[in-house]
């Protein structure tokens, strides 16, 4: 059972323009996102996070949108760059615990 | 050093031997997770260590997998009796306590077995 979903394996964006990566959760307990991102051959890295009790983050290029009762979450980038291609993990967090629910990725390319 | 570092980098390994993956956290960090990343997956949580308390050992998929984490520092995942479904990248996060949100990760050991 895929409580978090990442329903767009992949994605592909011109550099300057906007990148939305999209995020689905079904556990109604989950009350922290977060979004990693990870290069070829290197551990996730940390990139930005919300709590339910917010609907947006922003923090530089990024912003990250929280819809609870849709259960839904998206990472805005804007303007993309070709150094953000690289895989993007969204991530979830029962309140009050430490466990991270990880989607399965998208794929970013930006292109030239 | 300034990241969590995880050795071996590769493993390759076949189908019934023993193999032991070694994660150095973040000094200072008290809690340490494994996770794993097959092929296609997301990251699946395995087993969390919080100072001294008793590991959250609820993701280890079979009693085949095992991890200690010695003086509150270097943690040892173990898998006996290797089979070809446990490969996948095994990944190593710290943080600087249980409630901290960031986890951050070392680069991950990729393990084959043949």
């Amino acid at each position: 059972d895929q409580q978090v979903k990442q329903n767009s394996p992949s994605l592909s964006v011109q550099e300057g323009r906007i990148s939305i990566l999209n995020c689905d959760y079904t556990n109604s307990m989950f009350d922290y996102f977060l979004w990693y991102k990870k290069y070829p051959a290197e551990g996730p890295t940390f990139l930005i996070s919300i709590s339910s009790i917010k609907d947006k983050n922003e923090d530089g290029r990024f912003t990250v949108f929280l819809n609870k009762s849709a259960k839904h979450l998206s990472l805005h980038i804007v303007p993309s760059q070709p150094g953000d291609s690289a895989v993007y993990f969204c991530a979830a967090k029962p309140g009050g615990g430490n466990k991270l629910t990880f989607g399965t990725g998208t794929q970013l390319k930006v292109e030239l | 050093g300034a990241g969590v570092s995880q050795s071996p980098s590769n493993k390759v390994t076949e189908k019934g031997k023993d193999v032991e993956l070694r994660c150095d956290p973040i000094s200072g960090h008290t809690a340490l997770y494994w996770y794993r990343q097959s092929l296609g997956q997301g990251l699946e949580f395995l087993i969390y260590f919080q100072g001294n308390s008793a590991p959250d050992k609820s993701g280890l998929p079979s009693d085949r997998f095992s991890a200690e984490r010695t003086g509150g520092s270097v943690s040892t995942l173990t898998i006996q009796r290797t089979q070809q479904e446990d490969s996948a990248v095994y990944l190593c996060a710290s943080s600087l306590a249980g409630w901290e949100e960031t986890q951050y990760f070392g680069p991950g050991t990729r393990l084959l077995v043949l």
